[in-house]
């Protein structure tokens, strides 16, 4: 079965830091760019950072960039978020998502795991 | 930064009738759109990509459709599953993927 599992979300003071996993099952992790999105409370969608398949390409939201990292390691295949001076307004539930592209003419995100949920509080 | 406008934000529709949700580009995206569906508690679940092509195991009654700047969401004939909450998603202007607000589809 493909699957995505968040980890590493909990409570966390303004300013401090926090980093997510997410472990990848069921699919050649190796060959799928990722991303990570998040959800602020009875929010919408908000795309964070992108990494290619061999984490050569980064990009990130300007709402985090500067303050959150995402790395992979593809020998046990996991997708990481760093997060440092997180912000009230960082609190959301983040969400690991595959990056799917069919012939090169379109992508979507077509697999997303359940979500781990951050909050920056003190 | 594109940025995506859907309407309404609240729909109500009876089960079996026909739901019809709007997404607007604030330019062009071409047919680089995405739908997806949220349900309470969970991820969300891809619908359709490239405007109008229904993701692996979507049934038949989601159809995308419009290119450009207008976008439609089409359910046929609605099912108690398919109350749930919808984003569109420009996938144009890559990586700056934009999501719209959302549409809540609720029963009437």
């Amino acid at each position: 079965e493909v699957q995505l599992v968040e980890s590493g979300g909990g409570l966390v003071q303004p300013g401090g830091s926090l980093r997510l996993s997410c472990a990848a099952s069921g699919f050649t992790f190796s060959s799928y760019e990722m991303n990570w999105v998040r959800q602020a409370p009875g929010k919408g969608l908000e795309w964070v950072s992108y990494i290619s398949s061999s984490g050569s390409t980064i990009y990130y939201a300007d709402s985090v960039k500067g303050r959150f990292t995402i790395s992979r390691d593809n020998a046990k295949n996991s997708l990481y978020l760093q997060m440092n001076s997180l912000r009230a307004e960082d609190t959301a539930v983040y969400y690991c998502a595959r990056h799917k592209r069919w012939l090169q003419l379109h992508d979507a995100f077509d697999i997303w795991g359940q979500g781990t949920m951050v909050t920056v509080s003190s | 930064e594109i940025v995506m406008t859907q309407s309404p934000a609240t729909l109500s529709v009876s089960p079996g009738e026909r739901a019809t949700l709007s997404c607007r580009a604030s330019q062009s995206v071409s047919s680089n759109l995405a739908w997806y569906q949220q349900k309470p508690g969970q991820a969300p679940r891809l619908l359709i990509y490239g405007a109008s092509t229904r993701a692996t195991g979507i049934p038949a009654r989601f159809s995308g459709s419009g290119s450009g700047t207008e976008f439609t969401l089409t359910i046929s004939s609605l099912q108690s599953e398919d109350f749930a909450v919808y984003y569109c998603q420009q996938y144009n202007n890559w990586p700056l993927y934009t999501f719209g607000q959302g549409t809540k589809l609720e029963i009437k």
